[in-house]
């Protein structure tokens, strides 16, 4: 079936160095990528989106690509802050059954 | 105020009580669904509600049921809680639009449930 998989963490970064969290996803046809962030003691939130194969979304200085070819869409950012300490979760939706299905998620810390 | 709003919060329980967990939206959007969050397995979908009258399981929706009492309100019940089913619990709103497309849900702030 489909699914999504993503780097392990905790991923602990110092404030300013660039973030990398790769991302890969399994699924027949051709899917839209999501990336939703989830601050502590708080649901997700959509951070970015792509809809189709070499599309880039953005948002708050978070980059990621949709690359059919790697089947990937690593989430990137050159410059971290201490507000960025959040879990990450890459996301796919099919339109056939219209069903958003989550990685596991990638918790990350950035201190001072 | 928030868009989605979950009840309790947070919630300890017996094993073999019944739990209702409620959610509710202010967004009038169509779609609503219950999601469960355990540590490094993500999101899991346990059901879901494309309008009033429209419910469907999810991935893992043994031991749950749900109720769909307007548009705005969705609530999740467990008819006998276990302690497998201590975890997070997230509702979410979307509008009526194919999520491939906008891929927005609309998060409630979670729901810990503990099982005794």
């Amino acid at each position: 079936g489909d699914s999504v998989t993503q780097m392990e963490g905790p991923v602990t970064l110092s404030e300013e160095a660039f973030l990398t969290i790769n991302c890969t996803y399994t699924a027949t046809g051709y899917p839209s990528l999501f990336w939703y962030v989830q601050y502590p003691g708080e649901g997700l939130q959509l951070l970015l989106k792509a809809t189709k194969a070499d599309d880039k979304g953005s948002n708050k200085g978070f980059e990621a690509t949709y690359r059919k070819e790697t089947t990937s869409f690593h989430l990137e950012k050159g410059s971290v802050q201490v507000s960025d300490s959040a879990v990450y979760f890459c996301a796919l939706v099919k339109t056939s059954y219209d069903k958003v299905i989550f990685g596991p998620g990638t918790s990350l810390s950035v201190i001072p | 105020d928030a868009d989605v709003t979950q009840t309790p919060r947070n919630r300890i329980t017996k094993t073999g009580k019944r739990i209702m967990l409620e959610c509710s939206q202010t967004k009038g959007h169509d779609r609503m669904y219950w999601y469960r969050q355990d540590p490094g397995l993500g999101l899991r979908l346990i059901y879901y509600s494309f309008d009033v009258k429209d419910i469907n399981k999810g991935e893992i929706s043994d031991g749950y049921s749900v109720s769909r009492q307007a548009q705005a309100k969705f609530s999740l019940s467990l008819e006998s809680a276990i302690p497998n089913q201590t975890a997070l619990y997230f509702c979410a709103a979307a509008p009526g639009v194919h999520l491939a497309n906008t891929g927005e849900l609309f998060f409630g702030e979670g729901s810990r449930l503990t099982v005794l």
